[in-house]
């Protein structure tokens, strides 16, 4: 079946970087989306940006421009999730998700939506 | 980039309720909106994708309606095991947003 398992939780110091991994499994890991969204401690859900695993082309929320990279190695069906400069505000939990279209049906990210959900991975920042 | 608005925040209900809750966005966003469930410390689960589908293995007493700026999910029979907080997505353009939210307690 269609799994993503992602890394374990992690403690950050303001200004630090952390680097989430979700491994894909049951699936052909380059023909799908993968989106990561986070949530804030009793706050609601914020997409945070979406990579193609195929070519690693992305696209980043505005709001994290310049402090997020998400990467792909397909060798192993993992995809990443770097947050750099990391402040208090960041603590949350992470997760990734899959756009269950196939790639090569859709023209681009529009229209979709995350089925199935990575099991989370909480980002505490704190020093 | 667009924002999605849900109402209520909250609400209390009653098991066999009917229940609506609402998801307005600021601009047309077609039928590009997906309505999600999630459970305390759970990843939400889809129910509802392009505004109307429902997704496979969730009960029909879901369904949601609505298309340009203006949804909605309705439960028809509230559940015990619907209790949890609802969050609507536009994926209309490439920068996708959720709604705040709209939890369901029970009453």
């Amino acid at each position: 079946q269609v799994q993503l398992v992602q890394s374990g939780a992690e403690v950050k110091k303001p200004g630090a970087s952390v680097k989430v991994s979700c491994k894909a499994s049951g699936y052909t890991f380059t023909s799908f989306y993968i989106h990561w969204v986070r949530q804030a401690p009793g706050q609601g859900l914020e997409w945070m940006g979406v990579i193609n695993p195929s070519g690693g082309s992305t696209t980043y929320a505005r709001k994290l421009q310049g402090r997020v990279t998400m990467t792909r190695d397909t060798s192993t069906s993992t995809v990443y999730m770097e947050l750099r400069s990391l402040r208090s505000e960041d603590t949350a939990v992470y997760y990734c998700a899959r756009d269950p279209r196939f790639i090569s049906m859709v023209r681009g990210v529009g229209r979709g939506w995350c089925d199935p959900w990575g099991q989370g991975t909480l980002v505490t920042v704190s020093s | 980039d667009i924002q999605m608005t849900q109402s209520p925040s909250s609400l209390s209900a009653s098991v066999g309720d009917r229940v609506t809750i609402t998801c307005r966005a600021n601009e047309t966003i077609g039928s590009s909106l997906n309505w999600y469930q999630q459970k305390p410390g759970k990843a939400p689960q889809v129910l509802i994708f392009a505004a109307s589908s429902l997704q496979s293995g969730v009960s029909s007493r879901f369904s949601g309606s609505g298309s340009g700026t203006d949804f909605t999910l309705t439960i028809s029979s509230l559940q015990p095991e619907d209790f949890a907080t609802y969050y609507c997505q536009q994926s209309y353009t490439t920068w996708w947003t959720f709604g705040q939210g709209t939890k369901v307690e029970i009453k």
